[in-house]
């Protein structure tokens, strides 16, 4: 069966270290991966898609890499800040219009 | 815009009770997906709609759930009767296009303690 699996329940970091989160995912051959932000108390926020022809993509202080031979997707933060902290989650096609998501990693950047 | 809207922001009832979930998507979106989030299973997708069109349904868990989406601008999920292990988050989504590659605007979502 389908699987994601996001590396560990939580990552604590000190301020201005990079993070690292890892998506792992198995019986998938997806096109392309998705990240989401979610902070306490509120719904996931889009960040970032790569598509399986891209290696890497970056936004801002964000780079998410997809390596499709692995079958992984590595989410990076650098320069952290107290205000990264929020749970991160992967998520992958399930079909066209059926995304299915990992459990997400807690992150707390710590000042 | 106001974003995805979803009340009540909070319900807590008793085991046995009906309990109504409603959402409205932002404006020109043709998608709608109902998801709940627990510990134990992360965020789930339950169902969705296109265009008011129920399409998947495969993530309802059982019976009790119900969704409709009568206009293109509300949905309800509704469990009836409800039981403690509903306890969870509920969230609503809504996309312009469906497709997964693009974004789900979600919203803020109902938090349900089912005693």
């Amino acid at each position: 069966s389908q699987k994601i699996e996001q590396n560990s329940e939580a990552l604590n970091i000190q301020e201005g270290k990079t993070a690292t989160l890892t998506c792992n995912y198995t019986n998938y051959s997806p096109a392309y991966l998705q990240w989401y932000r979610q902070d306490p108390g509120r719904g996931p926020v889009f960040l970032l898609l790569i598509r399986e022809n891209e290696k890497e993509k970056r936004k801002e202080r964000l780079k998410v890499t997809f390596d499709t031979t692995l079958k992984q997707s590595l989410f990076h933060i650098t320069a952290s800040q107290p205000a990264d902290s929020a749970t991160y989650l992967c998520a992958l096609p399930y079909n066209n219009n059926d995304m299915r998501f990992g459990a997400g990693t807690r992150l707390t950047v710590k000042p | 815009d106001a974003g995805v809207i979803q009340s009540p922001r909070h319900e807590v009832t008793e085991m046995g009770q009906e309990v109504t979930l409603r959402c409205k998507p932002i404006s020109g979106h043709d998608y709608l997906f109902w998801y709940r989030q627990t510990m134990m299973r992360g965020l789930e997708l339950l169902i969705y709609f296109n265009n008011n069109v129920p399409i998947d349904d495969s993530g309802m868990p059982e019976d009790r759930f119900s969704a409709k989406m009568p206009n293109a601008s509300f949905s309800t999920l509704k469990i009836q009767p409800s039981e403690p292990r509903d306890s969870a988050v509920y969230f609503c989504a809504s996309s312009l296009t469906g497709l997964g590659i693009d974004t789900q605007y979600f919203g803020p979502g109902t938090r349900l303690t089912v005693l």
